[in-house]
């Protein structure tokens, strides 16, 4: 079973700040990183799949990058604003075989 | 109706209740999960199938029983519960098997059911 650690546990910030959390796991035998986010009354929502050390991904103000070598990921969100309120997941597989073992995730509140 | 839907979204039962969780994906894949999300837990693993086979059972107690009758549809059936089995029951699919391989697909996830159980 792999151990993957989210931090915070939770964030407040103000609207417009910039923000980062962090996702760590276990650097032997990594496969693939995923982030989700999870907003309240929802589904999980896929966000990245990253596989290879120093993959940087972006999608509109939310990046990631990823260390595979020291076993972290970093998710990144510039200028935040309310509806980036949710809990950011991230999920480790080590295998092929579809199985992720995910973290407690980092949930942010962004005050207008 | 498109993505991953799950029904019922509520369900409160008894410890002696027979029910069903039911899980439907319209998104033509052809590997579906079970996941478990308590309090205070992260989201975890319960079962996996791949063309409707059975891939991962992760330890999960007999109590629970899934069926997948056709790469479309996922079933959960529950009996003889406990309260400690209330939680969030969340369905996912992934196009798997695919390729590049099911650990890097991405997962789709339904909205979950909400289970108590007295």
């Amino acid at each position: 079973i792999l151990n993957v650690e989210q931090s915070p546990q939770s964030l407040h910030v103000q609207e417009g700040d910039s923000t980062n959390f962090t996702c760590s796991f276990p650097s032997s035998n990594f496969y693939a990183l995923h982030w989700y986010r999870w907003e309240t009354a929802k589904s999980p929502e896929a966000l990245f799949v990253m596989t290879l050390n120093g993959d940087e991904k972006k999608k509109g103000r939310i990046s990631a990058t990823l260390n595979t070598k020291e076993g972290y990921s970093y998710l990144y969100i510039k200028g935040s604003q309310p509806e980036d309120s949710a809990t950011y997941l991230c999920a480790s597989a080590n295998t092929n075989a579809g199985k992720s073992t995910f973290g407690d995730g980092t949930t942010l509140t962004v005050k207008p | 109706e498109t993505g991953v839907t799950q029904t019922p979204r509520h369900l409160v039962m008894g410890m002696t209740n027979k029910k069903s969780l039911k899980c439907e994906q319209h998104l033509g894949h052809n590997a579906m999960y079970w996941y478990k999300q308590s309090a205070k837990k992260p989201l975890e693993l319960m079962f996996v199938y791949s063309l409707e086979e059975r891939v991962e059972n992760n330890s999960v107690p007999s109590r629970f029983s899934p069926e997948c009758p056709n790469s479309s549809h996922l079933f959960l059936h529950l009996h003889t519960l406990q309260p400690e089995d209330s939680a969030l029951y969340l369905c996912a699919s992934s196009q798997g098997p695919s390729g590049q391989g099911a650990g890097t697909d991405t997962q789709y996830f339904g909205p979950g059911t909400r289970l108590t159980v007295l």
